[in-house]
């Protein structure tokens, strides 16, 4: 069935770092993806979304390029801030199933150092 | 409503107590989901309901799970003969996946407790 793998975290950064995590998935047919986040004490909320190969997602200075060839959506942002410290998920929806089922990752921790 | 609630936001029950979760998803919107979270983990897929297809109950993790959907409106989730690991917050979600490229909206959750 359809799976997404992402990198193990907790992820810990100095403010202004470049900031990757990674996220692979498995799925036949065309999956959108999506990274979903979830700050401290709040509830999870779209962060990004890509709809078809080589789509590039972007929000609040993060970027994923829907990459179908290594089947990756990697997170980037060039400049992190404390701010963005939380839980980061990665998730896809429409994969073999083609029944709408949204089927995250086991999400990564992020922590930002001033 | 304005976004998905759940009720309540909080709840201590004693173990071997059965306890109903309540979703109300944003009005309109034909797919609703159940996760959990367990402390410092990530979300684990419960059950899945879309319009008036059979739900996919695939991950639930024991028969002393179960959940409805009435109206394809509001959800229940209830837990039978609560145990200790069931502790975790269940959140549930909601949207309109027309052409599977809607974002979920997700509920505050509800953090379950079992002592």
């Amino acid at each position: 069935g359809d799976s997404v793998t992402q990198m193990e975290g907790p992820v810990t950064l100095s403010e202004e770092a470049f900031l990757t995590i990674n996220c692979t998935y498995t799925a036949t047919g065309y999956p959108s993806l999506f990274w979903y986040v979830q700050y401290p004490g709040e509830g999870l909320q779209l962060l990004l979304k890509a709809t078809k190969a080589d789509d590039k997602g972007s929000n609040k200075g993060f970027e994923a390029t829907y990459r179908k060839e290594t089947t990756s959506f990697h997170l980037e942002k060039g400049s992190v801030q404390v701010s963005d410290s939380a839980v980061y998920f990665c998730a896809l929806i429409g994969g073999s199933s083609n029944t709408g089922k949204l089927i995250f990752g086991q999400g990564t921790t992020l922590q930002v150092k001033p | 409503g304005a976004g998905v609630s759940q009720s309540p936001s909080n709840k201590v029950t004693e173990k071997g107590k059965d306890v109903e979760l309540r979703c109300d998803p944003i009005s309109g919107h034909t797919a609703l989901y159940w996760y959990r979270q367990s402390l410092g983990q990530g979300l684990e897929f419960l059950i899945y309901f879309q319009g008036n297809s059979a739900p996919d109950k695939s991950g639930l993790p024991s028969d002393r799970f179960s959940a409805e959907r009435t109206g394809g409106s509001v959800s229940t989730l209830t837990i039978q003969r609560t145990q200790q690991e069931d502790s975790a917050v269940y959140l549930c979600a909601s949207s309109y996946p027309g052409n599977l490229n809607t974002e979920a909206f997700f509920g505050q959750g509800t953090r379950l407790t079992v002592v």
